[in-house]
């Protein structure tokens, strides 16, 4: 059973441009989770979508979105970069109870230059 | 404010030895907690979760227990090995509705000596 797939694995913008990121899910699971992690601040959450609606956003600026597609797929999107914005990105799949866990994708080493 | 306390950043432990991790937590009422496993440059792993209303879980080497009065969970790895050596995060699910939102620990990088 395939992963969850995360691209592009790496990515380096300039600051002020705009990225988005792509993420598909474990076939079957209806929740995609969004999370930013840095060495300084750890893991810390971005939004849950489930089935093309976001649940919850956590405390990021509105700079940060994403949006869920009818399949499953997500996309997040940052717009004006910032040097802090430099991150890996991953994304986490599941069936949207808490039961078994989350499968996380290998994420998006995004640098800002 | 919440807050999720590993007890330490870094465990070497002898290969054979039981590691014995730490995960604290204030100001929060979790209804889940989970265990992961994370390696550099990976995604993390699902290791195992515990309700609330559970005390103990097991899963082949890996132990984990939950005191809700204490507010700590305690993740056992026993007869390690150097493939164990990785980082090892907890979070913390408040099963809020139907919102889903993990808040994770800042993770115990654990090295297992051979």
């Amino acid at each position: 059973k395939a992963g969850v797939t995360q691209t592009p694995r790496y990515l380096i913008k300039t600051r002020g441009q705009q990225v988005t990121l792509s993420c598909s899910p474990i076939s079957g699971h209806r929740s995609v989770s969004w999370y930013q992690q840095t060495p300084g601040q750890g893991l810390q959450f971005l939004f849950e979508y489930f089935s093309e609606t976001q649940r919850n956003k956590g405390n990021f600026p509105g700079r940060f979105s994403g949006r869920q597609f009818s399949n499953s797929r997500s996309e997040m999107n940052v717009s004006t970069l910032e040097l802090g914005d430099s991150a890996l990105y991953l994304c986490a799949s599941s069936l949207g109870t808490p039961r078994n866990g989350y499968t996380f994708g290998s994420g998006t080493r995004l640098t800002v230059v | 404010s919440q807050k999720i306390e590993q007890n330490s950043e870094a465990l070497n432990i002898q290969e054979g030895k039981t590691a014995t991790l730490t995960c604290n937590y204030t100001n929060y009422s979790p209804a889940y907690l989970q265990w992961y496993r994370q390696d550099p440059g990976r995604g993390p792993v699902f290791l195992l979760l515990i309700r609330e209303n559970e005390k103990e879980k097991r899963k082949e080497r890996l132990k984990v227990t939950f005191d809700t009065t204490l507010k700590q969970s305690l993740f056992h790895i026993t007869a390690s090995q150097p493939a164990d050596s990785a980082t090892y995060l907890c979070a913390l699910d408040p099963l809020s509705g139907s919102a889903r939102q993990l808040t994770f620990g800042s993770g115990t990088q654990l090295t297992v000596l051979p």
